[in-house]
């Protein structure tokens, strides 16, 4: 069974350019997750889709990212103007379905470097 | 604010030893627990889990306690092996399935 695939693996841009990060889940898998992981911290959670519809976005700075999962299946996440703080590692992860003891599987991460 | 609290940033053991990694918790409506583990320039991987209706959970060398009233609990890794060297980030969640992560504790088996 494929994973969770995640594209590009490294990027770097200078601050305020836009950038976008791609996201494959795992075949059939309705629920989608994008976390943030910032150096030395745990990951942290953006935004959370069941299916195509956004179960949870209140932690996505939402004057700057955005993101969306067309037809239910991958998504795209973008910042646009990026910052300086906004250098971290962003993971992917999905699960068959939302809910209690559903096990969710990360993607390697997109690492962003904002100069 | 951070509602899992992992305080050990890292930890180094000999092999064939036993590995105990500790994980606090403040958010008494989280009733589900995980232990990821994360190789370097790898995403997460879901090592083991428990439910807040039991104390403990075992699968092979991994076993999971966690302690209500405390609100704590701790992944035992015996024997230890090199291979177990890593990141351990401890998780929890409540109602709205949204895992929130600790630090994370980085382990080093040592031969």
């Amino acid at each position: 069974e494929a994973g969770v695939a995640q594209s590009p693996r490294y990027k770097i841009i200078e601050k305020r350019q836009s950038v976008a990060f791609w996201c494959n889940p795992i075949s059939g898998h309705a629920t989608l997750y994008w976390y943030q992981q910032i150096l030395g911290q745990g990951p942290k959670l953006l935004i959370q889709f069941q299916n195509n519809g956004v179960v949870d976005d209140s932690q996505l700075p939402k004057d700057r990212f955005s993101a969306e999962r067309l037809k239910g299946v991958d998504s795209t996440l973008k910042i646009q103007p990026a910052k300086l703080e906004d250098s971290a590692v962003y993971l992917c992860a999905s699960s068959l379905v939302a809910g209690i003891g559903e096990t969710q599987y990360f993607g390697p991460g997109t690492r962003l470097l904002v100069l | 604010d951070q509602q899992v609290k992992q305080n050990s940033p890292s930890l180094s053991v000999q092999e064939g030893r036993i590995s105990i990694l500790n994980c606090d918790y403040t958010n008494s409506m989280f009733d589900y627990f995980l232990w990821y583990k994360k190789y370097p320039a790898e995403g997460p991987t879901f090592l083991i889990s428990i439910s807040s209706i039991k104390d403990k959970n075992e699968d092979g060398r991994f076993t999971v306690f966690l302690n209500k009233s405390a609100k704590h609990l701790s992944l035992h890794i015996v024997p230890s092996q090199p291979g177990d060297s890593a990141v351990y980030f401890c998780a929890a969640s409540g109602s709205g399935y949204a895992l929130n992560f600790g630090k994370g504790t980085s382990l080093l088996v040592t031969p």
